[in-house]
This record gives C-alpha cells, structure tokens and sequence, in this order.
C-alpha cells in the first residue's frame, strides 16, 4: 500500500513568491491534514479536510495560506505571498475518517520551506 | 492554558537498557492518548495509542502507561537498540484534533 505522498519535498524560494504543496493521502483515507513544523516542536495544524470540506482551519493564516482539497483526495496548500517566517517544514497527513474515535494519523515525508 | 511537556533534553540510554520517555499535560481530559516516532527528514510514525480507561498497553519491545490522575504517560522501551535513536512525540486528542508535543529525541548508545 502507497503511503501518503508529497512534493516537492525541498523548496527555496525568495520572500514575496508564491509556493505550494502537493499532497496524495492514503487511499480510501477521508481525513486529510495539513501541518505545520518548526524545529524542535512537534506538528501544528493548519487545516483539517474531511473529504472536501475544511472542518477546521482556524489555525490556518488566511491572509497568505490558502487550501483546497478537490474531489476529497489530492490537496495543495498555498502560501501567497510567502514570508521569512514560514520557513518550515509542512506536512501532510491521513487518516480513516470520522471525528470520533482514534484517528491514527499516517503523515507523508514533509516539503522543507526555505524562504530567503 | 493547555499544554503539553515532553523533556526537551536528549536522553541518552546505553544499549540493552529500558529507555523512558515522559509526556506530562496540563487542562486536559484526553480521551486517549497516541505515541510516534520521527525520524530525521521524515513524517512522524504511529506507535501506540492508549485509551483513558487502560492503564496499560504493550507492542513487542514497546509499553505506554496511562494516568489520569496524574496526567501523565510514559513510554517504554525494553531491550533498547541503537535503531531505536530518534525522536518521540506524544499527542492527545482534544476537540476532533490531536495537540502534540515537542518531543523527546532518544539516543541510544552501542
């Protein structure tokens, strides 16, 4: 079974340019999550899909970060304009579904950010 | 506020030792509670997950316990192997979403 997939998984780009991230979840998986990863800390969310609905994203910087997740199985999250601070490693995760119950989380290997 | 504290110092555990790893949290009521593993450059991988009515649970060289009381949960790990080196976060569940911690980065040492 494929895991989740992401790309790219190394980005440089200069503050000001637009970037975005690609995410295939696991198949068959409704939950879709986008996270965020600084150094040293473990993942924050940014946006949670169930299917194509974003059912919480009030963590998510709506001023630049956007996202959409079509037909409830690819996303890309998209940061327009990009700033020093979003250097970051961005993750992206699935799970089976369903906001009760454990919902263990499968996470793809992260796109680094650097923003020069 | 709610938080969540793992020791943010490495430990460091000699080979063949049991290696224990703490996640303390504060203004909670976890319903369970869940264990990964992240590598360096990698998404974290689930371990554990255990529920606020076990004490208890176990995977091959793995052990997580659960108190409610004091709000805490430690991890084990028995028979420890330098492939066993990397970082573990903890994470509960509150609101329909996980909240993690920082995680403890384990080394272990032939």
């Amino acid at each position: 079974e494929a895991g989740v997939v992401q790309s790219p998984r190394y980005k440089i780009i200069e503050k000001k340019q637009p970037v975005a991230f690609w995410c295939n979840p696991i198949s068959g998986h409704n939950t879709l999550y986008w996270y965020l990863q600084n150094l040293g800390q473990g993942p924050e969310l940014l946006i949670r899909y169930e299917n194509e609905e974003a059912v919480d994203d009030s963590q998510l910087p709506k001023d630049r970060f956007s996202a959409e997740r079509l037909k409830g199985v690819d996303s890309t999250l998209k940061i327009q304009p990009a700033e020093l601070g979003d250097s970051a490693v961005y993750l992206c995760a699935s799970s089976a579904g369903g906001t009760s119950g454990p919902d263990e989380q499968y996470f793809g290997p992260g796109t680094r950010l650097t923003v020069t | 506020s709610q938080k969540i504290e793992q020791n943010s110092e490495a430990l460091n555990i000699q080979e063949g030792k049991t290696a224990t790893l703490t996640c303390n949290y504060t203004n909670y009521s976890p319903a369970y509670l869940q264990w990964y593993r992240q590598d360096p450059g990698r998404g974290p991988v689930f371990l554990l997950l255990i529920r606020e009515n076990e004490k208890e649970k176990r995977k091959e060289r793995l052990k997580v316990t659960f108190d409610t009381t004091l709000k805490q949960s430690l991890f084990h790990i028995t028979a420890s192997q330098p492939a066993d080196s990397a970082t573990y976060l903890c994470a509960l569940r509150s609101n329909y979403q996980l909240i993690w911690g920082a995680g403890t980065k384990l080394i272990i040492k032939p």
